[in-house]
């Protein structure tokens, strides 16, 4: 059973704060990572995603990934109220350009003025 | 751009009816996921739709089942509804899988059973 697990918080941060949020997963062969945020009563949007081990920053987003680890974390810089949500990671195996992605259940952040 | 299209946005049905849910993906998206997003459980994946054919499958029992037709748009069914399943459900488009570059996610589908 192919696992991506989250803290489901809340993670309460001040604004302007550094916003830390963690995912594990299961599988060794995974190769395509991502970040979604979901407001309450919305669905998913893409924030994010990442391939291979190191950062990926943009903006105040910057992707983690070490894969020795099994383990993507989510930094938001100078975090702002605007940023309440909820963070899904998700994680793909890609065969070609198939396959499903696997989400974790999600973490949420809540960011105090 | 035209963004993903998911018909009806809330659905209350009663035990053992059955429902049809749809989704048109982005124009030119091949491929249309359909997930099950529930407080507990969090985002299943039911099934997946590539060029009218199923491509990948969930776990889910046989009462869910799906189709796609030649312009993409894609149709999800479920028949005999239980309480349990209640639940948002999306439907995500992508060029050719999720795995590459994620997918775009419709506004979903409030299915509750009563």
């Amino acid at each position: 059973q192919k696992e991506v697990e989250q803290n489901s918080g809340p993670l309460s941060v001040p604004e302007g704060a550094i916003a830390s949020l963690n995912c594990t997963y299961s599988d060794r062969g995974s190769q395509s990572f991502f970040w979604y945020r979901q407001y309450s009563g919305k669905s998913p949007e893409l924030i994010m995603f990442i391939y291979s081990n190191g950062d990926k920053e943009d903006g105040r987003f910057t992707a983690q990934l070490n894969k020795a680890s099994q383990y993507v974390s989510l930094l938001i810089r100078d975090s702002q109220p605007s940023d309440s949500a909820t963070y899904l990671c998700a994680v793909g195996q890609v065969r070609g350009s198939q396959g499903n992605l696997i989400f974790g259940k999600g973490t949420k952040l809540s960011v105090k003025p | 751009k035209a963004g993903v299209t998911q018909t009806p946005r809330y659905l209350i049905k009663t035990r053992g009816q059955q429902v049809t849910l749809s989704c048109s993906p982005i124009s030119g998206h091949r491929s249309v996921s359909w997930y099950q997003q529930t407080p507990g459980q969090g985002l299943q994946f039911l099934f997946e739709y590539f060029s009218e054919t199923q491509r990948n499958k969930g776990n889910f029992p046989g009462r869910f089942s799906g189709r796609q037709f030649s312009n993409s748009r894609s149709e999800m069914n479920v028949s005999t509804l239980e309480l349990g399943d209640s639940a948002l459900y999306l439907c995500a488009s992508s060029l050719d899988g999720g795995s590459y570059v994620g997918y775009t996610f419709g506004s979903g589908t409030r299915l509750t059973v009563v």
